[in-house]
């Protein structure tokens, strides 16, 4: 079974360009979400879709979205770059649906490692 | 507020020791818990999840207990082993959150052969 993946693996962008990070998610999967991990803050939650529409959404600014595909991948898209952008972004998949849609584990992808110079 | 928190930051042992990780979180209205496993520079990999239901689950050297009365979480790795050095993450799925999961910051640990 093939695993998430992410494309770009690396990605250099210069402040107010934007950038565009891809994920294809697990086959059977209808979830994806999305993560930043930047240096001394740890996870933090950006995005989430399933069946094509945003679930939710984290406390980052609109510059930050995304879509959800009809083949369940994903797109990331940061607009007016900032320094602190600079960050592992994370893409995860599940299958969100019954009779246990809290149950399915989480299975990531190996980031998109995005510098912002 | 929802959070996670996870002691120690960093742990080194000696190869062959039995360990614990702790994990506490606020809020006791959980769905699941995950434990995972971070490699420098890569991503995620799922170890063990408990449902809400559940008090403990086992794979292979690890064992996770789930407590959620008084909000705690434990990763028990049985006979480490270098291979086990890496980064270890607890991460809560809240009731009022969907699926949405909220991590704390991590162990660091280190096996030393």
């Amino acid at each position: 079974e093939a695993g998430v993946t992410q494309s770009p693996t690396h990605l250099i962008k210069t402040r107010g360009q934007q950038a565009t990070l891809r994920c294809s998610p697990i086959s059977g999967h209808t979830s994806v979400y999305w993560y930043q991990q930047a240096l001394g803050l740890g996870l933090q939650f950006l995005l989430w879709y399933d069946e094509g529409e945003e679930r939710n959404r984290g406390n980052f600014p609109p510059r930050f979205s995304g879509r959800q595909f009809p083949n369940y991948s994903s797109e990331l898209n940061v607009n007016a770059l900032e320094l602190e952008d600079s960050a592992l972004y994370l893409c995860a998949s599940s299958y969100w649906g019954s009779p246990l849609p809290y149950n399915s584990p989480l299975h990531f992808g190996n980031g998109t490692r995005l510098t912002v110079t | 507020k929802q959070e996670v928190t996870q002691i120690p930051a960093a742990l080194s042992v000696p190869e062959g020791e039995n360990l614990v990780l702790n994990c506490s979180f606020t809020d006791s209205a959980i769905y699941n818990l995950q434990w995972f496993r971070q490699d420098p520079g890569k991503g995620l990999t799922s170890l063990l999840l408990i449902q809400s239901s559940q008090r403990e689950q086992t794979s292979g050297r690890l064992n996770a207990s789930l407590d959620k009365s008084s909000g705690r979480s434990t990763l028990y790795i049985a006979a480490s082993q270098p291979g086990d050095s890496a980064t270890y993450l607890c991460a809560v799925g809240w009731e009022t959150s969907g699926s949405r999961l909220t991590f704390g910051e991590g162990t660091q640990l280190t096996v030393n052969p």
